[in-house]
């Protein structure tokens, strides 16, 4: 089966730039797509199809994928985009989460 | 607005049987896939599986396969997968998500609040 490999957890002072990443074989041959899931609540969808951002997503958040790694990339980090954060694909009729990251804003 | 309101969820005995439900609303649900995805305590996002717009088509994660049914109803607007054999390891929150689906990608734009199964005795 297809892994995705994500960091257990990011750190990131508050007004920096947060990037998480998501390991996979030749990731960058799939789609990948990012959810922030805060605590107590349903995932949210913030980037699609690599670098799309939904509306209402800020233009703070963008999305890159190459090769073996995608990223999602936070600039300017405020307190409230602390939550943790999954890539997905869909490979073979199967939808794949990675292991999630907490993002910590400092 | 896209709302997605699931129930049905509750505490169940080992090798109970449950049914979860969701509720659309907000869009045309005929014209959409449907996913579950579950979230145990403390633990990451796992898709369990996906129906078709018109139902003719339900893919599985190999770990529910046999046991979960997805299925849903379009005249009613309303989602549902079907558990049976429950074990303590299914005790999770359980989410539907509407599909969005471009060229040979899926993913899931919407979700609902989701709705917690608790497996034990």
């Amino acid at each position: 089966s297809y892994d995705l490999t994500q960091p257990l957890s990011v750190s990131v002072a508050l007004g920096q730039t947060a990037t998480i990443t998501c390991g996979g074989n030749n990731i960058g041959s799939k789609d990948v797509h990012w959810y922030q899931q805060k605590p107590g609540q349903a995932p949210v969808l913030v980037m699609y199809l690599n670098s799309n951002r939904p509306s209402g997503i800020p233009e703070r958040f963008s999305g890159s994928n190459s090769g073996k790694t995608a990223t999602l990339t936070i600039s300017r980090a405020q307190a409230g985009d602390e939550a943790d954060y999954y890539c997905q694909v869909w490979d073979s009729r199967t939808a794949l989460f990675g292991g999630g990251t907490k993002l910590t804003v400092l | 607005q896209v709302q997605l309101v699931e129930s049905g969820g509750g505490v169940v005995q080992p090798g109970g049987s449950l049914r979860l439900s969701c509720a659309a609303s907000g869009f045309t649900f005929s014209n959409h896939g449907m996913h579950w995805v579950r979230q145990a305590p403390g633990k990451g996002l796992e898709w369990v599986a996906f129906i078709l717009y018109d139902g003719n088509n339900k893919f599985y994660a190999e770990s529910v396969k046999g046991r979960f049914t997805i299925s849903r109803d379009n005249s009613k607007n309303t989602l549902y997968l079907q558990i049976h054999s429950l074990r303590t390891e299914d005790t999770a929150v359980y989410y539907c998500a509407k599909d969005f689906t471009s060229s040979w990608t899926r993913y899931f734009d919407y979700w609902g609040q989701g709705t917690l199964v608790t497996v034990s005795s």
